[in-house]
């Protein structure tokens, strides 16, 4: 079946822009992460939705950073204000319960951000 | 808190046994242990999981002592493709859902 997908896969924008970031997790899967990965880092929990609510959003940095999940598929990552520190590549994750090393995370491609 | 040790990178060669080993304490009781790896330009993907003891699968083996705390992810004679980085994660004690990621050990392999 399908895996996870994200869109844009880039995405280019000047600082003081807001953007969103798209994610697409496998069908069924109850659990959606949201990561940030910097060159040679490894990632940077971000948010962690079960359902529709987000379970754990200790991970966003500021208040710049909201993450949705209206209908407990989709989620868009929003990011208002950028930064050129936002400069990264967000990577998605969806399993199907969530919240245990247990629970197998299937990531997307990510989608990498560059702010200018 | 959970915390997770692993070495910032490796060097083998093709044919040779490599192993990782991560140190982590104050894990999660009921939670096992798993490992990812990650090319460039990818997200990371699930290599093994355990909980004690040794597990093996048709790509790598985990060692997990009895006191849980480390864990070695062992890959039999690697080949060039694997080439990436390895993360071990782990679940926070005394929490429902919190997870810990290893900085991950960017191994490379050599002909």
């Amino acid at each position: 079946g399908a895996g996870v997908s994200q869109t844009p896969s880039n995405k280019v924008t000047e600082k003081g822009k807001y953007v969103e970031l798209r994610c697409d997790p496998i069908s069924g899967h109850t659990a959606l992460y949201w990561y940030r990965q910097s060159l040679g880092q490894g990632p940077e929990f971000l948010i962690y939705f079960q359902g529709t609510g987000a379970a754990d959003d200790s991970g966003l940095p500021n208040d710049r950073f909201f993450a949705v999940r209206p209908e407990g598929s989709v989620s868009t990552l929003k990011i208002q204000r950028t930064e050129r520190g936002d400069s990264a590549v967000y990577l998605c994750a969806s399993s199907l319960v969530g919240g245990r090393a247990l629970d197998t995370q299937y990531f997307g491609p990510g989608t990498r951000l560059t702010v200018l | 808190l959970a915390k997770t040790t692993q070495p910032i990178s490796m060097d083998s060669y093709e044919g040779q046994e490599v192993n990782i080993t991560c140190s982590h304490n104050n894990i999660a009781t009921n939670d096992y242990i798993t490992w990812y790896q990650q090319f460039p330009s990818q997200g990371p993907r699930f290599i093994i999981q355990g909980y004690k003891t040794k597990v093996t699968n048709e790509v790598a083996s985990l060692f997990i002592p009895a006191d849980r705390k480390s864990s070695t992810l062992s890959l039999p004679r690697v080949s060039l493709s694997d080439t990436a980085v390895y993360y071990c994660l782990v679940g926070e004690e005394d929490s429902n859902y919190q997870l810990i990621w290893g900085a991950g050990t960017k191994l490379i392999i050599k002909p």
